[in-house]
This record gives C-alpha cells, structure tokens and sequence, in this order.
C-alpha cells in the first residue's frame, strides 16, 4: 500500500487568489496524478507529476491555471490560480506504485471552496 | 480515448438486499477494470478488480463481471450493510499501454438498516 497525506484538507479561499496544495507520499513512486473531482462527480485528472520534468497536461487543463511541481519521487504540489468559484472543488494527489497490479492510491483529499 | 458510463448514480438499498452497479466501457483496448469505494471525507480505496481474460471475480460479499463481447461489467455486493454505504467508481484501463484509468461518473451507494 500507500500512505499519501495531502495538506490541506480543506480551506476556503477568495477569488483571485491562488493556494497551493501539498501532497507527500511514504515511499518513492514513480507515478503520480492529480485529479479534480467536483461536487457530485467523477474523478477528472488534470496532469500527471512527471518527476524532473514539466507535468504532462490533460485536455481543458493548462499550466498556467494548474502549475505543478515534482521535485523528487515522493513529494509534489498542485497550484490552483487565479481562483473563481467555479474551482471550488475536491482536489485528490494519487500514485501508482507501480508493478502488474494497476491499483491507484489516492490521497483524502483538499476541500476548496472559493468565495 | 475511453469513455466509461455508469449506472445507477444513486441507489438505494434494505440492509440485507443485494446491490449491483453497472458500467459499460468504449475502449475495446481497455483490459483492467477497477473498482474504487469513497467514504465521506476520504479519498477513493480499490475494493476490487478484474482482468479481461477473467470472467467473474469474488472476494466475500463482492463480486465482478466482465463481458468483453459486450463492454461491460458488473458489481455485485451482497448482504448489504450500512458500512456498505459510500460512493462507488468503476474504470478501465489498458495495463501495458496508457494505463491511466478512465472513471464513470459514481454511484451513491445507501443502505438504510
């Protein structure tokens, strides 16, 4: 298994500002996510934290709105910017340890609400 | 890319019933399907998963299906309980290729004692 604290669990913000969350996992992994998962839906990934590198983006989702950083293999962070109530949100890190299995560990998860 | 439906999005069930939840999948190439459960307040857990070259997988009161002929598969659980109640994901990937899973949309499981 995977234990992956996010900080922090929750907070409520003011629009045009920015938070940044952390998301630190108990051992080095090669893969990790971040997902968004706003009220009553599915689990959405904005990018994949590529260690050493830019993170790899998925459609709708840019760097400038979502900077990430990947400094080594157990830590990373997901900047929100600019916030607008439309990004209050559930914001989960999420890893892959890698292997046959396929399982993905997720973090619990940080709780933006964006006044 | 994969596209992944779900449903029921909410159910509701008597301690003791069954529950199934269903997905279908687009993606012929998918060949891992997951299963994920999401208590209140914490992030989602795997329960459970199936392989395309398995039929049917059990782990105590849990159950998958897979019919790759059709694209779709299956969770059963029975004897519910009111830990039972939670948030449900189902998803496919393609192990060996892009393998970052697709989700459907959850189901909101309630079992009511």
């Amino acid at each position: 298994s995977a234990v992956i604290s996010q900080k922090p669990s929750r907070d409520i913000c003011q629009r045009g500002t920015s938070l940044t969350i952390q998301c630190q996992v108990d051992s080095q992994v090669t893969m990790m996510f971040w997902y968004r998962q706003q009220p009553g839906q599915s689990l959405t990934l904005i990018a994949t934290a590529n260690q050493g590198s830019e993170a790899t983006y998925e459609s709708g989702f840019v760097i400038d709105k979502f900077p990430i950083s990947r400094p080594n293999l157990t830590f990373s962070t997901l900047t929100v910017s600019n916030m607008s109530p439309e990004d209050s949100s559930i914001y989960l890190c999420s890893v892959d340890r890698g292997g046959d299995t396929g399982e993905l560990f997720f973090g619990e998860g940080s709780r933006l609400t964006v006044l | 890319g994969e596209n992944v439906e779900q449903h029921p999005s909410t159910l509701s069930v008597q301690e003791g019933d069954s529950a199934v939840i269903k997905c279908t999948y687009s993606d012929s190439a998918s060949n891992y399907f997951p299963w994920y459960k999401q208590e209140l307040g914490k992030g989602p857990q795997l329960i459970i998963d199936i392989r395309s070259n398995v039929g049917e997988k059990k782990d105590q009161r849990i159950a998958v299906t897979l019919n790759k002929t059709a694209k779709h598969f299956s969770l059963h659980i029975t004897e519910t309980q009111p830990e039972d109640s939670a948030v449900y994901f189902c998803a496919a990937s393609t192990r060996g290729g892009s393998y970052i899973p697709t989700f459907g949309r959850g189901t909101s499981l309630i079992v009511h004692p």
